[in-house]
């Protein structure tokens, strides 16, 4: 079984400021890890994805996450924060290619001008 | 080519009609999911189908609610005798046959309110 917990249900970061956002996993077999973001009243659009390739993972708009497998954390950064930013982050799982996707409650960016 | 698409985006219901949603998956796309998202909340998995089959609806009310995803057309999300409770937004991801990676392609979404 897999599950995903997200430190901090929001998070406020000055603009030009490194936006870390935290998540960890729980997976009884090698995991897929996702971060969808969501803006306002939209869908969700994936920044990036780990699958057991490079442990370092670059994404979309300057986004990247490191899978560290001894912490089971998929922490996502982004050195400079852009007032575009601000949207709700979210952490998944999935245990293969094809099964359901777990997701985290979402931790809520603010970027303060 | 085109992205998920659902339909309709906002939908409003009375308590005790029926909604239904649909999706119609990315082209070449055979699997389908199901999410919903509470106010204030992640998104919940309810059902994973493929063409003619349910694979997995494990996250799926007991009562009520159903899916389909038949041969031809879209797959439908149907929801009986709706309460207040089921009001949230549905979102249906597809993902392509064959070895994948894992990554879902998610519609926008629809908003569901009961009145």
């Amino acid at each position: 079984a897999q599950s995903v917990t997200q430190l901090g249900s929001h998070v406020s970061v000055s603009e030009g400021a490194l936006v870390l956002l935290r998540c960890n996993y729980s997976s009884s077999v090698p995991p897929y890890l996702f971060w969808y973001v969501q803006y306002p009243n939209q869908g969700l659009q994936l920044l990036l994805k780990y699958t057991s390739a490079a442990t370092l993972v670059k994404g979309i708009n300057g986004f990247e996450a490191e899978f560290k497998k001894s912490e089971t954390s998929f922490h996502l950064t982004k050195p400079s924060a852009h007032m575009s930013d601000a949207a709700e982050y979210f952490c998944a799982v999935s245990g293969t290619s094809y099964d359901k996707v777990i997701f985290g409650p979402g931790t809520s960016l603010s970027v303060i001008p | 080519n085109a992205g998920v698409m659902q339909n309709p985006r906002h939908l409003v219901r009375r308590r005790g009609q029926e909604a239904r949603l649909r999706c119609s998956p990315m082209k070449g796309h055979s699997h389908v999911y199901w999410y919903r998202q509470l106010p204030e909340e992640g998104l919940k998995f309810m059902v994973y189908l493929q063409k003619e089959n349910i694979i997995d609806e494990s996250g799926m009310p007991k009562e009520r609610f159903s899916a389909e995803f038949p041969k031809e057309g879209p797959s439908i999300l149907r929801i009986q005798q709706v309460v207040r409770g089921d009001s949230a937004a549905y979102f249906c991801a597809s993902s392509p046959p064959g070895p994948g990676t894992g990554e879902q392609y998610f519609g926008p979404g629809t908003r569901l309110t009961v009145t």
